[in-house]
């Protein structure tokens, strides 16, 4: 069973940058598969924000793209996101998810996922 | 990029009844079309995949159809744990795009 989770800071700072990780368990993510991050305005809907591949490929919303990086560390089974000079608008659930991608051309859709970590931006 | 529209935004029904919820892209995307089932402080959970594939463990009351530009999920009969916001999300094009959502609720 994949299972996912994420970590990081619960409080982070206008200006400053949001990281946060998400730890695989039950599958290698060497093994294949886009890995993705997607978060949720409280009382809004979806947002996918970027996947990357283990081999070091990304994607990324272009809409946020000039703020977004994101890495893979496959000795420990994460991957990661950091979301630079936020603002209160980056307030919301962040989700990692394994994002099954079609190819080229193509996006994915995400079929496993982590149950969210709340991230307010706030002074 | 896509865009995708569902419809309706909410819905009132009641346990047993037969409920059809419809998402809409704005260009044609094919088959790749993905609906989602989330619980108030859950994750999404995915449902159906590429229009009409059940994921793993999903109750066969659960069904999508369409392609092209129209597309519909629809719950056969509906049971409690249903009730819950659903969302479509395009997979046809980068970036991957979802519905702003269908709210099921209990009548």
């Amino acid at each position: 069973q994949v299972q996912l989770q994420e970590s990081g800071p619960r409080l982070v700072k206008p200006s400053e940058t949001l990281s946060l990780t998400c730890s695989v368990s039950g599958y290698s993510i060497i093994s294949g598969y886009f890995w993705g991050w997607i978060r949720q305005p409280p009382g809004k809907g979806l947002e996918w924000i970027g996947s990357v591949f283990h081999g070091g490929t990304t994607y990324y919303n272009p809409s946020l793209k000039s703020r977004v990086t994101l890495s893979i560390d496959t000795s420990k089974n994460q991957f990661s996101l950091k979301l630079s000079s936020v603002t209160a608008a980056d307030t919301a659930v962040y989700y990692c998810a394994r994002d099954w991608y079609l190819g080229p051309g193509y996006s994915g859709y995400f079929d496993y996922w982590g149950q969210g970590i709340l991230v307010p931006v706030s002074s | 990029d896509i865009q995708m529209t569902q419809s309706p935004p909410s819905l009132s029904a009641s346990v047993g009844d037969r409920v059809t919820i419809t998402c809409r892209a704005s260009q044609s995307i094919s088959i790749y079309l993905n609906w989602y089932q989330q619980k108030p402080g859950k994750a999404p959970k995915l449902l159906i995949y590429t229009a009409s594939s059940l994921h793993t463990g999903v109750p066969s009351r659960f069904s999508g159809s369409g392609s092209g530009t129209d597309f519909t999920l629809t719950i056969s009969s509906l049971q409690p744990e249903d009730f819950a916001t659903y969302y479509c999300q395009q997979s046809y094009s980068a970036p991957p795009r979802f519905g702003q959502g269908t709210k099921l609720e209990i009548k």
